[in-house]
């Protein structure tokens, strides 16, 4: 069956260092989407790519990055982390107008 | 720029009692709506989506939701609530030339026994 997976699912990691999370999607989709979950913040988009090549800025890129390769995968980038950004980071993937697809969250703490 | 609003943090219903949790929302064009699930150290899982025809959406675990173009809202209800119902549900929003959608900040559903 397809399934979209993150990896860590946990990562302590210190303020100032970078961090690479992994987004891998195996239903084929173009859309593909970065979103971090804080408490009495709902979902915020981080970046979003509509195809390989494509990467595009959302409503709180700022110390973010993303590329994308291939079809599969989006990886997200802190260049270097911060304490503000621990939280719960998912990785979704959809096709043109259609629902999306979430993966299970990595829950990212920063010290 | 769209934007989504649920204006309850939290919806509370005793089991076998109808619920609705509300959505409303802002958007150019014509309107691509969805309501998604959410259970403790999960996922967002898909519900149901309006994208075009009846106004009435049926979607998983005998939830349903009503399109209401007039009043730009998109509630989800469900006829007779269970325990297992309980979770955080979020609405979203996208316009029809935009590639990215909306989420809501969340309402949090405890259907006690």
């Amino acid at each position: 069956d397809a399934e979209i997976t993150q990896s860590p699912r946990h990562k302590i990691t210190e303020t100032g260092r970078q961090v690479t999370l992994a987004c891998h999607q195996t239903w084929n989709h173009n859309n593909m989407f970065w979103y971090r979950q804080d408490l009495g913040h709902g979902l915020r988009l981080i970046h979003y790519s509509y195809g390989v090549q494509d990467t595009n800025k959302g409503e709180v890129s700022d110390g973010y990055s993303v590329s994308r390769s291939n079809t599969e995968d989006l990886p997200l980038t802190l260049e270097s982390a911060a304490s503000s950004q621990t939280s719960v980071y998912f990785c979704a993937s959809s096709e043109h107008e259609n629902e999306q697809f979430f993966g299970p969250g990595t829950r990212l703490t920063v010290l | 720029a769209q934007s989504v609003a649920q204006p309850e943090d939290q919806v509370n219903v005793a089991e076998g009692n109808p619920l609705t949790v509300k959505c409303t929302y802002s958007v150019s064009g014509n309107p691509y709506l969805f309501w998604y699930v959410q259970y403790p150290n999960r996922g967002l899982q898909f519900l149901l989506k309006y994208i075009t025809g009846d106004n009435l959406v049926k979607g998983s675990y005998g939830f349903e939701a009503e399109f209401n173009k007039s009043q730009t809202s998109f509630h989800l209800k469900k006829p007779s609530a269970l325990v297992s119902d309980s979770a955080l549900y979020f609405c979203a929003v996208r316009g029809t030339n935009a590639g990215k959608s909306t989420f809501g900040d969340g309402t949090t559903l405890t259907v006690k026994p």
